[in-house]
């Protein structure tokens, strides 16, 4: 069971967006439309940000959204934000009431 | 406002058990619409999910820890506890237990997390 891939870094300026991926297998992100994001700023717990591919919790801005295609989930972050500097961290259920967490981005506001 | 607090030493020597228990409030154990995890995070690296735990007592472990976790449920105290055997220093981390959301699939209660280095 390996981690999901996502990239190590992904930024952008105030005002622009940012799309990070999070690639498994047909047997996690594939599979199931369970993936969800968390953000993570340093020293805190992580935070939920999108669920069951492309939901937002209430509370998360509308500036976040989550997609998926095929075996690539996605999360966009439109009109960036200096508190949208974080650690961003997919997750997927994977079957066999296992989850499985992505690499980690971290996402910087330039 | 559901709120969770993990607990236990913060050091421990190679090769003794790890335990850690998490303490629920606003919320109680023993409902049967979530799941009660216990997620880690290396220093400087990334999240790993551990295992989770039902109201039940059901549990469900990662595969690549199976043989060295133990999760435990006590409704009475409305906590949840973890055991990790045999420690190495690998197992140094930040752990934190959390509330999932059954049908959601998805993590949206955190504790703070409470940092345990394994070292003699």
């Amino acid at each position: 069971q390996s981690a999901l891939t996502q990239p190590p870094s992904a930024s952008g300026s105030p005002g622009q967006s940012v799309t990070i991926s999070c690639t498994g297998t047909s047997s996690d992100v594939g599979g199931y439309n369970y993936v969800s994001w968390y953000q993570q700023h340093p020293g805190k717990a992580p935070k939920l940000m999108i669920y069951e591919v492309s939901k937002r919790p209430s509370g998360v801005p509308d500036r976040f959204s989550g997609s998926k295609s095929g075996n690539t989930a996605s999360l966009t972050v439109s009109g960036l934000q200096a508190e949208d500097e974080a650690d961003y961290y997919c997750s997927s259920y994977a079957g066999s009431n296992n989850f499985i967490f992505g690499t980690g981005t971290k996402v910087t506001v330039l | 406002q559901v709120q969770l607090q993990e607990s236990g030493p913060g050091l421990v020597k190679p090769s003794e058990t790890l335990s850690l228990t998490c303490t629920v409030s606003g919320g109680s154990v023993s409902s049967g619409s979530y799941y009660w995890s216990w997620i880690r995070q290396p220093p400087g690296k990334g999240l790993e999910w551990i295992g989770y735990i039902y109201y039940s007592g059901s549990t469900n472990y990662n595969p690549s820890l199976k043989s060295r976790v133990t999760i435990s449920v006590d409704t009475s105290k409305n906590q949840f506890s973890l055991k990790l055997s045999s420690v190495t220093a690998a197992d140094t981390a930040v752990y934190y237990c959390a509330r999932g959301q059954l049908g959601e699939m998805a993590t949206r209660y955190w504790g703070q997390g409470t940092l345990v280095t394994v070292s003699s």
